[in-house]
């Protein structure tokens, strides 16, 4: 089952515009991460923050969290074309080991 | 520094069939997990190994089988494949011990069709 929700499903914007996702979760957490995947291949890992830390940067990235709210958002400013691709969250609970657990992911489309 | 490889990229299998998908975990790597991520869905762990043991499982049934090689080389078996089962499937590496601290690395997937 999946561990979290993302928020919307899918994102059409222009280039040059910011990007705004949101996760939602359900149980105590360990980590959150943020992974990028392009047209069904591999994931690709963005950035990473652990539930003692409320905000990340990460280049054009910007993570964060609200604990007490179980929720995550990641900001890409300035997006651009090649930004185009779904993107996910993935929890590591506490207690449950490495396993990561996914979200549902957002579509997002960047167009010139 | 190695990423993650994975083998076959693509793969056509008949329902009943068995099948073996390969990772080469990256360099320094000890723990190495598989996921299923089906079309428009997020991945879904299958399990993961460590020191050549499985050390966690999703909701899998006991058909999803796995192996862990001294080098952290893994495989993924699936036997008695079914329609379902139709997917990419992921392997991703990380060190145990880290909580997945710096994140995993996943390699580019097998895409497994069941006909």
């Amino acid at each position: 089952s999946q561990q979290g929700e993302e928020d919307p499903q899918a994102l059409s914007i222009q280039e040059g515009e910011n990007a705004t996702m949101n996760c939602s979760y359900k149980t105590s957490i360990n980590n959150l991460q943020w992974y990028r995947q392009n047209s069904g291949r591999g994931l690709v890992h963005l950035i990473l923050i652990r539930s003692n830390e409320r905000e990340k940067h990460s280049g054009r990235l910007r993570v964060t969290l609200d604990t007490s709210k179980k929720s995550s958002s990641l900001l890409i400013t300035a997006s651009r074309a090649a930004d185009t691709a779904s993107y996910f969250c993935a929890t590591v609970l506490t207690g449950g080991g490495n396993k990561l657990t996914f979200g549902t992911g957002t579509q997002l489309k960047v167009e010139l | 520094e190695t990423g993650v490889t994975q083998s076959p990229t693509h793969l056509i299998k008949t329902r009943g069939q068995q099948v073996t998908l390969r990772c080469s975990s990256q360099s320094g790597h000890n723990t190495v997990s598989w996921y299923q991520q089906a079309l428009g869905q997020g991945p879904q762990f299958i399990f993961q190994y460590y020191r050549e043991e499985e050390n966690g499982r999703g909701n899998f049934p006991p058909r999803f089988s796995g192996l862990q090689f001294p080098n952290y080389s893994s495989e993924l078996n699936v036997n008695a494949l079914e329609l379902d089962d139709s997917a990419l499937y992921l392997c991703a590496s990380s060190l145990e011990g880290t909580r997945g601290a710096y994140g995993y690395t996943f390699g580019s997937g097998t895409r497994l069709t069941v006909v």
